[in-house]
């Protein structure tokens, strides 16, 4: 089966500029996250849809990050305006989980990840 | 919030040889996941492991939830093993652990 897909692979952009990322889950899958992966750091969950709707996005720092997941397929991960700490790599999620509150019941496939620099 | 802890903290082998990896974590678990990531930042899943033992391969894995912790273990390791191993516990959400960076040598 086809994974996670993410784009761009790469951005470089200056501080105070906008940035979006866009991921689409392996198909099927009921749940998306946005991860934020800072260097040398574990993962960190900003965002979880089940289906398009948001389930968790307690650490997101919503003066500045958004998302959405239309049609509860493709989602897309927006900064505006970036700063110097959001460099880091954005990693999307999916699972096959359909639900029963925030019960993570089957595993999570990552995509390849967009590595964020601002400058 | 739950606290995971992951030890070594680093981790150098020679190609062939065998090691564990360990993970504690401070409360009660709904389930656990290991990842690797490889030196490319590709995050693999390879066990979904609330409880018991999995074996895939030369990987195998054991969770006792009721002890809090669980522990990876890597047989006859090879080059393509090297990169960091995380451990992944669901609270409300799942939290990554500290990761284990492993280097394989030839």
């Amino acid at each position: 089966e086809a994974g996670v897909a993410q784009s761009p692979r790469y951005k470089i952009i200056e501080k105070r500029q906008s940035v979006a990322f866009w991921c689409n889950p392996i198909s099927g899958h009921a749940t998306l996250y946005w991860y934020q992966q800072i260097l040398g750091q574990g993962p960190k969950l900003l965002i979880q849809f089940q289906n398009n709707g948001v389930v968790d996005d307690s650490q997101l720092p919503k003066d500045r990050f958004s998302a959405e997941r239309l049609k509860g397929v493709d989602s897309t991960l927006k900064i505006q305006p970036a700063k110097l700490e959001d460099s880091a790599v954005y990693l999307c999620a999916s699972s096959l989980d359909e639900g029963r509150g925030s019960s993570y019941n089957s595993p999570l496939h990552f995509g390849n990840g967009t590595r964020l620099t601002v400058t | 919030g739950i606290q995971v802890e992951q030890s070594p903290p680093d981790l150098i082998l020679q190609e062939g040889a065998n090691s564990t990896l360990r993970c504690n974590f401070s409360d009660s678990v709904n389930n656990l996941q290991w990842f690797h990531q490889n030196p490319w930042g590709q995050l693999i899943n390879l066990f979904y492991i609330p409880s018991g033992t999995k074996q895939n391969g030369r990987l195998s894995a054991t969770t006792v939830a009721t002890e809090r912790y669980s522990l990876l273990y890597i047989s006859s390791s090879q080059t393509t093993d090297s990169g960091v191993y995380f451990c992944a516990v669901e609270e409300d959400k799942l939290i990554f652990g500290t990761g284990t960076r492993l280097q394989v040598f030839p």
